[in-house]
């Protein structure tokens, strides 16, 4: 079945630089749209960036564009949030998801969340 | 960007009773919406995609309604497990997916 694990969480100070990982399985990276979206303590959810099926469209939330970057490597069926210049209020727990079908928006599939906390 | 709005923010409910959520956009998204149910510590569940559909899985006492800018959420008798945060999701315009700031539900 769809299954995603997200890592690479941690504490990081304020300027530095993080990348997330998201491992799946039971599905073809290469066949679907992959999000991150986050959700910082107490607080609702945050739609940050999406890749699209074929690699060849990335997105980005206000918020988070020309410091994240989204990627995948297929061989290792791993997506990736480069996540750089952090601030504190990018403190949120992250999750991958999928979308439903190829060509779906919504999504259906998350991983369980992998917390981030900066600070000094 | 298209802004999300739910309401109430929490609603108090007897367990067995019915619980009417909303939703509502600030444009049209036609019926680009979803909704997704969290609990405590666990990630987002899709309940209801394309306005009105149900996911896989998803009891029929969960149903969606609306479309345009005014959508509904509808718990016909809410079961303990039941008790969550609800959230709204419009991707109509992609590609800036953008959530609701969550419905509480809780136990009266």
């Amino acid at each position: 079945q769809v299954q995603l694990v997200e890592s690479g969480g941690g504490v990081v100070q304020p300027g530095r630089s993080l990348r997330l990982s998201c491992t799946a399985s039971g599905f073809t990276l290469s066949d679907y749209s992959l999000h991150w979206v986050r959700q910082a303590p107490g607080k609702g959810l945050e739609w940050v960036a999406v890749l699209s099926y074929d690699g060849s469209n990335k997105y980005y939330a206000d918020s988070v564009k020309d410091r994240f970057t989204i990627s995948r490597d297929s061989s290792k069926k791993t997506l990736y949030l480069q996540m750089n210049s952090l601030r504190a209020e990018d403190t949120a727990v992250y999750y991958c998801a999928r979308v439903n079908g190829t060509y779906s928006l919504y999504l259906a599939y998350w991983g369980q969340g992998t917390l981030v906390t900066v600070s000094s | 960007e298209v802004v999300m709005t739910q309401s109430p923010v929490t609603l108090s409910v007897s367990p067995g009773e019915g619980a009417t959520l909303s939703c509502r956009a600030s444009q049209s998204i036609r019926n680009g919406l979803a909704w997704y149910q969290q609990k405590p510590g666990q990630a987002p569940r899709l309940l209801i995609y394309d306005a009105s559909a149900r996911a896989t899985g998803i009891p029929a006492r969960f149903s969606g309604s609306g479309s345009g800018t005014e959508f509904t959420l509808t718990i016909s008798s809410l079961q303990s497990e039941d008790f969550a945060v609800y959230y709204c999701q419009q991707y109509n315009n992609w590609p800036l997916w953008t959530f609701g700031q969550g419905t509480k539900v809780e136990i009266k």
